[in-house]
């Protein structure tokens, strides 16, 4: 099993324009979430999901989309990046409702 | 409020010594505590987590214990290596059917050879 997969590894992106970062597992998790971590902060819950179809917000979902087609997938959208989004980007997939694998992680900065 | 806290933010243990991380949370419902291990540039690891029915779990080296009613559990690492070295998140379950986790913000840990 590869885990979780998660491309790109490091992104640059001017303010304004949108991007999407991908998500993958292949251990057929019904949970995925997608965190950012920044400087002193922890990590916090952008978006997650329990299942196909079946999305909901975190503690900083603004400035971010998701969807959830398929088990395996849950890409993340920033729709028109900002500073403040610069950060590393971590998605979690479980079996039982709260992040037990992360992926490696994409390191995005925004100018 | 949803918080949890860690003390303290960095701690230096010499080698073979014991380490002893503690989180405070804030939300009496909830329920699962687990502990992330993150090596610099790598990506958070679960280690060790406990539920609110069971007061303390052993891993090898490592430990957890919970407190529900002081509202505080505590990592324990024994007999500390190098490798031990990081940075360790706790965090507790919150929200509707504790479907979510709040993270503390992290305590360095460095052990010294």
């Amino acid at each position: 099993n590869a885990g979780v997969t998660q491309t790109p590894k490091f992104q640059v992106l001017k303010t304004g324009q949108s991007m999407t970062l991908q998500c993958a597992q292949d251990m057929n998790h019904e949970y995925m979430s997608w965190y950012r971590q920044d400087p002193g902060m922890g990590l916090r819950l952008i978006h997650y999901s329990v299942g196909a179809g079946i999305t909901d917000q975190g503690e900083v979902p603004n400035g971010y989309n998701v969807s959830r087609s398929t088990t395996e997938d849950f890409p993340l959208r920033l729709l028109s990046a900002a500073p403040s989004q610069t950060s590393v980007y971590f998605c979690a997939s479980s079996t039982a409702g709260l992040p037990q694998y992360f992926g490696p992680g994409t390191r995005l900065t925004v100018t | 409020g949803e918080n949890v806290e860690q003390h303290p933010s960095t701690l230096s243990v010499q080698e073979g010594d014991s380490a002893v991380i503690k989180c405070t949370y804030s939300d009496s419902a909830s329920n699962y505590f687990p502990w992330y291990k993150q090596e610099l540039g790598k990506r958070p690891q679960l280690i060790i987590d406990i539920r609110s029915n069971v007061g303390e779990k052993k891993d090898q080296r490592i430990a957890v214990t919970l407190n529900k009613t002081a509202k505080h559990f505590s990592l324990h690492i024994t007999e500390t290596q190098p490798e031990d070295s990081a940075v360790y998140f706790c965090a507790a379950s919150i929200g509707e059917g504790n479907n979510r986790l709040a993270f503390g913000k992290g305590n360095q840990v460095v052990v010294i050879p």
